[in-house]
């Protein structure tokens, strides 16, 4: 059974830093291109950074470039998101993926809170 | 690309039609997909490549569409399918994912 759980949310202060995690298994990890959706409570949908199947590739939406990075450690079937910088707006409940073709993901985490304060 | 969905909230009983439209700015490559989400819960994948249902999906839903119009359908809504619906689309080159910003199935 394909299963992601992400760790490592919480409360922070505007300008801290996060690292979430994501721990897979059920499935061959080094094998598929993984991706962080987040989520404003109440809110919509939103493709935060994706990352190919041996790491060499990333890509960010414009809004976190420069502040967030994403790494993966297929020995430990573990994706990860170095958050930086965070703003207000970055508050979120953010979900890891395993992406499939053109889609973020075929299969989904329950996602971490990640609460900014001012 | 921009990814515009319609209605907002679609207000029916549970065994009618249900059919939602997502339109983009430009046009799409095949790469269309289509979520669902039910209150507290992580997405859920129901279409990918504009047609294709995923693993497990049930045959009442369907989607459709090219270019810059695309259709999910529900044939007889079930009262687990009142959730919120988005789509969203993969860009070529540099791979980016947008989604719409959601149709909500509501019960009348």
């Amino acid at each position: 059974e394909v299963q992601l759980v992400e760790s490592g949310g919480g409360l922070v202060q505007s300008g801290g830093s996060l690292r979430l995690s994501c721990a897979a298994s059920g499935f061959a990890f080094r094998s598929y291109w993984m991706t962080w959706v987040r989520q404003v409570p109440g809110k919509g949908l939103e493709w935060v950074a994706s990352i190919n199947e041996d790491g060499s590739e990333s890509y960010f939406v414009d809004s976190v470039k420069g502040r967030f990075t994403i790494s993966r450690d297929n020995a430990k079937d573990s994706l990860y998101l170095q958050t930086s910088s965070l703003r207000v707006e970055d508050t979120a409940v953010y979900y890891c993926a395993r992406a499939m073709g053109g889609t973020v993901g075929d299969y989904w985490g329950q996602g971490t809170l990640v609460t900014v304060s001012s | 690309i921009v990814l515009t969905q319609s209605p907002a909230t679609l207000s029916l009983s549970a065994g009618e039609r249900a059919t939602l439209s997502c339109r983009a700015s430009q046009s799409v490559s095949r790469y269309l997909a289509w979520f669902q989400q039910r209150p507290g819960q992580a997405p859920r994948l129901l279409i990918y490549d504009v047609s294709n249902r995923a693993t497990g999906i049930p045959a009442r839903f369907s989607g459709s569409g090219s270019g810059t119009d695309f259709t999910l359908t529900i044939s007889s809504l079930e009262p687990e399918d009142f959730a919120v619906y988005y789509c969203q689309q993969r860009s070529n080159w540099p791979p980016t994912w947008t989604f719409g910003q959601g149709t909500k199935v509501e019960a009348k």
